[in-house]
């Protein structure tokens, strides 16, 4: 079953914007990695959080992780069109070095 | 990050043959490795994990007979796709794994199309 799920919106936003996307699981993890997936083409490695972080940089990405609330936020500042791509959340749960899913949030940067 | 390959990127295929997709990591040794699938607009699902050496453990849902996967050797498998229909018709990526998710890469997927 999958782990991690983003609320099932899709972003369509002006260059220069901020995007924000948000995910949420059902058990306690290790940690929580985020990915981008451009049209037809395999993942990118973004951003990965440990259970015991809150927030974490990376360039214009930014990702906070509340465990209390079972949650995790990704912000893409100053968005580009480049940054138009599919982008998921995956979990691990404790005890398990398997991967789960979450359904992706479309986002489109309009130059 | 590990490089990741897979062969072929896209393949089409007449319904009841069987396909062969190779996934190979280039600079690492894959104990572990991940198959997924992704239908259009959905996201990766975890078809079966299998460890070098090892038979494949495979997911609720997924038919072991079907989906044959191989894992001889510490930088290759392979999963076929037996007697192919075009519901099969997907995205599967393959994910070698060193044993921690934070070692985990991912190929750049294969597009199989059943007619």
């Amino acid at each position: 079953s999958q782990q991690g799920e983003e609320d099932p919106q899709a972003l369509s936003i002006q260059e220069g914007e901020n995007a924000t996307m948000n995910c949420s699981y059902k058990t306690s993890i290790n940690n929580l990695q985020w990915y981008r997936q451009n049209s037809g083409r395999g993942l990118v490695h973004l951003i990965l959080i440990r259970s015991n972080e809150r927030e974490k940089h990376s360039g214009r990405l930014r990702v906070t992780l509340d465990t209390s609330k079972k949650s995790s936020s990704l912000l893409i500042t100053a968005s580009r069109a480049a940054d138009t791509a599919s982008y998921f959340c995956a979990t691990d749960a404790a005890g398990n070095n398997r991967l789960a899913f979450g359904k992706g949030n479309q986002v489109v940067v309009i130059p | 990050g590990a490089v990741v390959s897979q062969h072929p990127s896209w393949v089409i295929c007449k319904s009841g043959t069987s396909v062969k997709i190779e996934c190979r990591s280039l600079d690492f040794q894959a104990t572990t490795m991940f198959w997924y699938r992704q239908f259009p607009k959905q996201s990766l699902m975890l078809m079966a994990t299998s460890n070098e050496g090892s038979k494949a453990t495979y997911e609720q849902g997924v038919e072991k007979d079907k989906f044959l996967i191989n894992h001889a050797s510490l930088t290759l498998s392979t999963l076929t796709v037996t007697s192919a229909h075009p519901e099969d018709s997907s995205f599967y990526i393959c994910s070698p794994s060193g044993g921690a998710v934070d070692t985990q890469y991912f190929g750049p997927g294969t597009r199989l199309t059943v007619l």
